[in-house]
């Protein structure tokens, strides 16, 4: 079965600490994107990666980071520089051929709360 | 810049009646994708249906199909026959064909409630 993978479901984290959410996915896809949905919002982007060893921030980046160490995997870290991570946090992936089949999948998301 | 615009932040439909969800986008590209997701309480994302620029024909997917006018830059969402389950936020997304430095660009949203 191809798809995304995020883990885990429900984090909670205390205030000072940083944690890592997972993102995989066996879709082969280049492109991998990280959101933050706060409740009744939309999507902002945080990062996104095209390929390997390379990511770029996206609107809402700071207290944030991620790698890209392999094609399948885009982890992202919540710093206790964020000042506010009490979000649902959505991780996607795109393919890069040029055609319709290049749509963005979702992982099943990460809901993460401060204590 | 592109931007995506969905005017309609709530609506409310009786199950079985037919709902069009409206959505506008600016670009100066030609070469593009547009598409629809709808995002239930579970909070899935999930592709409902996708359109090509260079396609006139709408794209249809069982009772959803989209009223696509490239040049009034309009993007909207038809369901027919709306089921209790339809209930959800749904976004409408743009997305150009793929290059250098591409994202999806989102708009904010459309709450839709299906009513029994």
């Amino acid at each position: 079965d191809g798809g995304i993978t995020q883990s885990p479901k429900y984090l909670f984290r205390k205030e000072g600490q940083n944690v890592t959410l997972s993102c995989e996915q066996n879709l082969n896809h280049d492109a991998m994107y990280w959101y933050r949905q706060d409740p009744g919002q939309g999507l902002r982007l945080i990062y996104y990666s095209q390929i390997v060893n390379d990511f770029q921030k996206g609107d809402i980046a700071e207290g944030y980071s991620v790698s890209r160490e392999k094609k399948e995997s885009f982890p992202l870290t919540v710093t206790s520089a964020q000042k506010n991570p009490t979000a649902f946090y959505l991780c996607a992936s795109t393919g890069t051929s040029g055609l319709i089949t290049d749509t963005q999948y979702f992982g099943p998301g990460t809901r993460l709360t401060v204590l | 810049a592109q931007t995506v615009t969905q005017s309609q932040p709530e609506m409310s439909v009786q199950e079985a009646e037919t709902v069009t969800l409206s959505c506008t986008y600016d670009t100066s590209e030609n070469n593009y994708y547009l598409f629809w997701y709808k995002q239930p309480p579970s909070r899935q994302m999930i592709l409902v249906i996708r359109q090509e620029a260079y396609k006139q024909q709408n794209a249809t997917e069982n009772r959803f199909s989209v009223n696509f006018q490239k040049a009034a830059k309009s993007f909207s969402l038809k369901i027919s026959d709306s089921q209790l389950g339809d209930t959800a936020m749904y976004f409408c997304a743009f997305m150009r064909r793929w290059g250098r430095d591409d994202k999806i660009i989102f708009g904010k949203g459309t709450r839709l409630h299906i009513l029994p």
